[in-house]
């Protein structure tokens, strides 16, 4: 059975960055694409970006070209996303997804001085 | 980009009544390999979306097949056919045609 674990709750101070894992197993992720989608309170699904850990070759939305930062670390069979300088705006649900059929549990990420 | 605009925004149903929701695409979303990846996603209050139909008609293993999809180029529609108590939440539809990912606005389904 394919599983996505996502690391526990964020809460981050203006300015500072924080770092998301997210734990595949029952699946190898350099066989395939792993994307992040965040969604504000209240809002509706926005696509970070994506990586395929098999050579590190990332894709990111415009808006998160300098918020996002996703690597892989295949020998764990993790994905990873940093987020940084990191605001009010910022605070969200983050989920990883590999293709959309599978779906971590989403992490939320309060940032709040 | 591309955009990809659902209506409604919000359906009121009854169980038991059929009911569709729209996505329209401001491009194309016909690959140059033939397909079509546009894909419908429910996401249930405090869960994550979880997949319903993918590649505009096919219905995602463990689906209802009171759902179906429709549709072609830039306008597509999701279909329930006898909606259910477990179907309310909010409906997305998503493209992956263009490199991107883009998600529509999403349609909340509520009980009337």
């Amino acid at each position: 059975e394919v599983q996505l674990q996502q690391s526990g709750a964020e809460l981050g101070k203006p300015g500072t960055s924080v770092k998301l894992s997210c734990k595949v197993s029952g699946y190898n992720i350099r066989n395939t694409y792993m994307h992040w989608v965040n969604q504000r309170p209240g809002k509706g699904l926005e696509w970070i970006g994506r990586i395929d850990p098999a050579n590190g070759n990332t894709i990111y939305a415009e808006k998160f070209k300098s918020k996002a930062t996703l690597t892989a670390d295949t020998s764990s069979n993790t994905a990873y996303m940093q987020l940084s300088q990191l605001k009010s705006d910022d605070t969200a649900i983050y989920f990883c997804a590999m293709s959309l059929t599978y779906w971590g549990q989403g992490v939320m990420v309060t940032v709040s001085s | 980009d591309v955009v990809l605009t659902q209506t409604p925004p919000t359906l009121s149903a009854t169980i038991g009544q059929s009911v569709s929701i729209s996505c329209r695409s401001s491009q194309s979303l016909l690959h140059s390999n033939g397909n079509t990846y546009l894909h419908w996603l429910l996401q249930r209050p405090g869960q994550s979306p979880q997949l319903l139909i993918y590649l505009v008609s096919r219905l995602e293993s463990g689906v209802p097949n009171r759902f179906s999809g429709s549709g072609s180029g830039t306008d597509f529609t999701l279909k329930i056919s006898g909606v259910e108590a477990e179907d309310l939440g909010v409906y997305y539809c998503v493209q992956g045609t263009h490199a991107l990912w883009t998600f529509g606005g999403g349609t909340k389904l509520e009980l009337k």
